[in-house]
């Protein structure tokens, strides 16, 4: 298995712009996780998914993040309008069933709005 | 909801030189706990977990945890650390609700190891 694919793996855009991060998890998960961590408030969560329906969003920071989940083996991670303050690496999970037993992180993205 | 705590945000350690990895955690409910290791520029890898059973975990590389109750503590241990243990180390909880996938991870301890 080719693990938890996330893309791109760095961007760096401009302030207002709009970023959209992707993630596919392992074949056969059914929850997904998104995470962002920064050197000041190390890892957080953000929203997680199960059977692609988003379960808890009270991580995203923001009305200018939104979070989809169109299938079980897509999800992507929009901030819109981006700011430097949303400068940090993003990682996508994935877990089998629906108590965390343990999750499968992907590589991350590392965003820099500048 | 639960929390972690961990203790020391940074340990230097000589090579061969044993090591713990201080871990706290709060919660109402009981809970399944993890330590997940984070190399440079990578992604979290599980390194060990806790469920039920035996509150001794052995993990991979090497390392073990202690799961004690009463003094709610999940500490991580090696005997003997390498420079490629050199990494950042996160402590997280999880209660057991079925119904209820979200994790809680600490702040993360990095653990420098020194030739």
């Amino acid at each position: 298995d080719a693990g938890v694919i996330q893309s791109p793996r760095h961007e760096v855009t401009e302030m207002g712009q709009e970023v959209t991060l992707r993630c596919k998890p392992i074949s056969g998960h059914n929850s997904l996780f998104w995470y962002r961590q920064t050197m000041m408030r190390g890892l957080e969560l953000l929203i997680y998914f199960n059977n692609n329906v988003p379960i808890d969003d009270s991580g995203m920071p923001e009305d200018r993040f939104s979070a989809k989940m169109p299938n079980a083996s897509f999800s992507t991670l929009k901030i819109q309008p981006s700011e430097p303050r949303d400068s940090a690496v993003y990682f996508c999970a994935s877990s089998l069933g629906l108590a965390v037993l343990e999750q499968y992180f992907g590589p991350g993205t590392r965003l820099t709005v500048t | 909801a639960q929390s972690v705590t961990q203790l020391d945000s940074q340990v230097p350690v000589f090579e061969e030189a044993p090591v713990e990895l201080r871990c706290n955690y709060s919660s109402s409910v009981s809970v399944y706990l993890f330590w997940y290791v984070q190399y440079p520029n990578q992604g979290l890898q599980l390194l060990l977990k806790y469920l039920s059973g035996s509150t001794l975990v052995k993990g991979i590389n090497g390392f073990e945890a202690e799961f004690n109750k009463s003094q709610t503590s999940f500490h991580l241990r090696k005997p003997s650390v390498h420079i490629s243990d050199t990494a950042e180390y996160f402590c997280a909880v999880s209660d057991r609700n079925p119904s209820n996938n979200d994790m809680r991870f600490g702040a993360g301890t990095r653990l420098t190891v020194k030739p």
